[in-house]
């Protein structure tokens, strides 16, 4: 089984929808990240959250939320979705006590029509 | 703010040659640095990592990155390439402040096609 697990893999949204992305991970690392990942951008921070009550924002922020619902589960809302973010969407976690070598998810294909 | 410059987007190269692909930062304090692979369809995986010791540090499948902190670089290398290593191809960087490290920042990718 995977360490760290996204759901959906593929999803195709309508603007103006709610869509949440889930992640949770079997690492036992207290630190979860959600990225996106687009064409010539790479990859950009979009939440941050170092443990379950600590939740920081990232480089693009703008248009999402985030819950970290338990240490393992770190989810990603788009409240209203819109077309340009459609995007691949990865969530990763690190842990503090060893460094900050990430474990990346399989991503979540995102389109939002 | 730190921030990851990949000089090269797409590079293209045939079977046996010789890969560098350039990475600089800029960030004042001490820094971790990662390259990371992303091969057509999959996620991403970590290719190699410096944290401190020696700069020349080796990855997987034949990869290495030398760090030159006068420089503020971290460039891949491999000696001879493999039609298997046409992938997306990401140098990141991590800082460290109040005692943990913060979110890995991306450079924009280096797309490496290799040629049979």
């Amino acid at each position: 089984d995977a360490d760290v697990t996204q759901t959906p893999r593929n999803r195709i949204t309508k603007t103006g929808k709610r869509i949440m992305l889930e992640c949770s991970q079997t690492k036992g690392h207290d630190r979860m990240y959600w990225y996106r990942q687009d064409p010539g951008l790479g990859l950009r921070l979009i939440y941050y959250s170092f443990d379950v009550k600590d939740i920081n924002k990232g480089e693009i922020s703008d248009g999402y939320s985030v819950s970290r619902q338990a240490q393992a589960k770190f989810s990603l809302s788009l409240e209203s979705a819109i077309p340009n973010q459609t995007a691949l969407y990865f969530c990763a976690t690190s842990d503090s006590l060893t460094g900050s070598r990430a474990f990346f998810g399989q991503g979540t294909r995102l389109t939002v029509v | 703010a730190q921030s990851v410059s990949q000089h090269n987007h797409h590079v293209i190269l045939s079977e046996a040659a010789s890969l560098e692909l350039g990475c600089n930062y800029s960030y004042g304090g001490t820094v971790n640095l990662f390259w990371y692979v992303q091969y057509p369809g999959q996620h991403l995986q970590l290719l190699l990592k410096y944290f401190s010791g020696d700069p020349l540090v080796k990855g997987i499948k034949g990869f290495e990155a030398e760090f030159i902190k006068s420089k503020f670089s971290f460039n891949l290398r491999k000696p001879s390439v493999q039609w298997s290593d046409t992938a997306e191809y990401f140098c990141a960087v991590s800082s460290y402040s109040g005692g943990g490290a913060d979110g890995l920042t991306f450079g924009k990718g280096t797309h490496l096609i290799i040629q049979p």
